[in-house]
């Protein structure tokens, strides 16, 4: 089944800085979802973007959405210890498949 | 307060003890699902139901059962554990309107079986 796929990996970032990651998946898509966890906690649902949208923000998140690259970036601004957490991006292919998580990003934001 | 809730959060068993872990939501929500984590591996699909007695298998259905009697529950059973079943495992419920797919996940269950 498809899957998003994030990079990096990891990133560590000192504290008031930007963080940018990026997931990339293979096939079309109904839309693209970011979720944030906290270690060993349940996903918590950050943004959705549609496959017609481009760009979409919600307070210090910006999420772009290249559908011609199948690529999308989460771009997390003035970063805080609290955002310290794994990222992960997740794909819909069609009105009703279920979600396929990428293996996330793991940020560690130093204060 | 809107939630999906598990039981029980931690477990450890032995081989071939049959388990079940509850998973229930207040939220109304037509679809839920669950998934297991493992380290390097991510997120996997396990089952899923679309509404109350439809379920379909996910990417690793192989060992485990669900079931889908009442909207609010979904319950995760494997028959006969294996010590390859041990992950730390997700219920998730969403509604299938205008947000369709956006997801509502429980706090984990951390299963080891020995």
């Amino acid at each position: 089944s498809q899957q998003g796929e994030e990079d990096p990996q990891a990133l560590s970032i000192q504290e008031g800085e930007n963080a940018t990651m990026n997931c990339s998946y293979k096939t079309s898509i109904n839309n693209l979802q970011w979720y944030r966890q906290n270690s060993g906690r349940g996903l918590v649902h950050l943004i959705l973007i549609r496959s017609n949208e481009r760009e979409k923000h919600s307070g210090r998140l910006r999420v772009t959405l290249d559908t011609s690259k199948k690529s999308s970036s989460l771009l997390i601004t003035a970063s805080r210890a609290a955002d310290t957490a794994s990222y992960f991006c997740a794909t819909v292919s069609s009105g009703n498949t279920p979600l396929v998580f990428g293996k996330g990003t793991r940020l560690s934001v130093i204060a | 307060e809107a939630q999906v809730t598990q039981n029980p959060r931690y477990l450890i068993t032995v081989t071939g003890k049959k388990l079940t872990v509850t998973c229930s939501q207040n939220m109304n929500h037509e679809y839920m699902s669950w998934y297991r984590q493992d380290p390097g591996l991510g997120l996997r699909q396990i089952y899923y139901s679309m509404n109350v007695e439809v379920t379909d298998k996910g990417d690793v259905p192989e060992g485990y059962k669900v079931s889908r009697k009442e909207k609010r529950n979904f319950p995760l059973i494997l028959e006969s554990p294996s010590p390859n079943q041990t992950s730390l495992y997700f219920c998730a419920s969403s509604q299938l309107g205008t947000e369709r797919w956006k997801q509502y996940f429980g706090p984990g269950t951390r299963l080891t079986v020995t």
